[in-house]
């Protein structure tokens, strides 16, 4: 059974850094992309970036080019969302899912609160 | 401006059929899109429901159905049920690595 589950989300100051963890089973995960998609409270889903199998290609929505990095470690199943200099507008549940094109297999989601 | 435009909310009488929509703000939704449909329950993860604009998700029933009209993405329930309403999204491929959801149409059935 594919699993997918995140971890590392909380409260952080404007302009703080936070790191997100996904950690997935269940599949061959070196084969799949992996996708990071935020829904802010009340609003709709946000794509944000994702990452080849092999991590030879990354992209990312134009709001978290130069803040946001994404990455992964194949030996640990694992893939990563490194978020700096963050904005209240980034306050957010952050969804993991492994991706094949756009079918996600989704995680339940971790919570990111910018506030002071 | 949104990129991506679906019906803010759409209403439909359970046993009842509905077509939601999804298209580029400018310019038509092609198969090479890979248009992909998503079913959300409030206070829930996403399911994705139709990819590549009509391959059904595995469990999804055979009454959700995925397909091109005219020059948007389509996602028709027929035979709606009651706890289908709930909230959904499409995302279009941009072509350059990236996607990029559409608002969301709020389905409420009665």
């Amino acid at each position: 059974e594919v699993q997918v589950v995140e971890s590392g989300g909380g409260l952080v100051q404007p302009g703080g850094s936070l790191r997100l963890s996904c950690a997935a089973s269940g599949f061959a995960f070196s084969n799949y992309w992996m996708t990071w998609v935020r829904q802010a409270p009340g609003k709709g889903l946000e794509w944000v970036a994702n990452i080849r199998g092999d991590g030879g290609e990354r992209y990312y929505v134009d709001s978290v080019k130069g803040r946001f990095t994404i990455s992964r470690d194949n030996g640990k199943n694992s893939v990563f969302l490194y978020m700096n200099s963050l904005r209240a507008e980034d306050t957010a549940v952050y969804y993991c899912a492994r991706s094949e094109w756009a079918r996600c297999d989704w995680g339940q989601g971790t919570l990111v609160s910018v506030s002071s | 401006q949104t990129v991506v435009t679906q019906e803010p909310s759409f209403s439909v009488s359970p046993g009842g059929t509905v077509t939601l929509t999804c298209g580029w703000r400018s310019g038509s939704v092609s198969p090479r899109d890979h248009p992909t449909w998503y079913q959300q329950i409030p206070g829930q993860a996403p399911r994705t429901l139709i990819y590549d604009t009509d391959i059904r998700s595995s469990g999804v029933p055979d009454r959700f159905s995925g397909s091109i009209l005219g020059n948007k993405a389509a996602l028709t329930i027929t035979g709606a049920q009651a706890d289908d309403e709930c909230d959904y999204y499409c995302t279009l491929f941009m072509g350059d690595g990236t996607w990029v959801f559409g608002g969301g149409t709020k389905l409420t059935v009665l």
